[in-house]
């Protein structure tokens, strides 16, 4: 089983929409968990990092569940410019050691269309 | 501040070469994780050096290498290439903090196309 499953969509949606992409991920140990944006040919670049309370960054909103090890991202009022692709990527520790690793899913790909 | 500046930015070799890509992290961060991303896939973890030793590794052949040097910067190096190497190499930097655990911050990354 995968680390982390990501439905790679694509997902395409008019202007203003409201979108939301899903992730779930295998290993309880998992300590910290992101969203990270990319565009074509690019790397990937921080979005949000994902807390248990949910946090929210203008229109997009992040969701963690530990209990249903599932990750969520929601954006609000969709623009042009939020098409790219959305990864999400959870970090562990090894035991007994800072050093982590990311574990990405395979991405979701948004088009948000005028 | 620079961030992770890695090189070469694109390059093209053939079947059984081998090639050295670079990353300099950023300034403070002492750790460096080299990640292989296929068209499609997400980042797929490498290896990861930290005090100049590979501490962590993925499932990746033997063919994968890697070094880091005193001043944190780092190689990945790929012996025999094949055409499913051919992928964008991305190299992340990071340093731990008690207060905000890692940040991982990622560089451009090197195109690599094997043909």
């Amino acid at each position: 089983r995968k680390e982390v499953e990501q439905d790679p969509g694509p997902f395409n949606v008019p202007e203003g929409a409201t979108v939301a992409f899903n992730c779930t991920y295998s290993n309880s140990a998992s300590q910290s968990f992101f969203w990270y944006r990319q565009d074509c040919r690019k790397e990937p670049k921080l979005l949000m990092s994902v807390y248990s309370s949910g946090n929210e960054d203008g229109r997009f909103t992040a969701q963690l569940n530990r209990a249903s090890q599932y990750i969520s991202l929601l954006i609000r009022d969709s623009k042009l410019s939020d098409s790219a692709t959305y990864l999400c990527a959870v970090n562990r520790e090894n035991r007994g050691s800072t050093l982590g690793r990311l574990y990405f899913g395979r991405g979701t790909q948004l088009t948000v269309w005028p | 501040d620079a961030g992770v500046t890695q090189s070469p930015t694109h390059l093209i070799k053939t079947r059984g070469q081998q090639v050295t890509l670079r990353c300099s992290p950023k300034s403070g961060h002492d750790t460096v994780s080299w990640y292989q991303q296929a068209l499609g896939q997400g980042p797929q973890f490498i290896f990861q050096y930290y005090e100049e030793e590979e501490r962590q590794r993925g499932n990746f052949p033997d063919r994968f290498s890697g070094h880091q040097f005193p001043n944190y910067s780092s190689e990945l190096n790929v012996n025999a290439l094949l055409l499913g190497d051919s992928a964008l190499y991305l190299c992340a930097s990071s340093f731990f903090s008690r207060y905000s655990g890692n940040t991982i911050y990622f560089g451009e990354g090197s195109w690599l196309t094997v043909v």
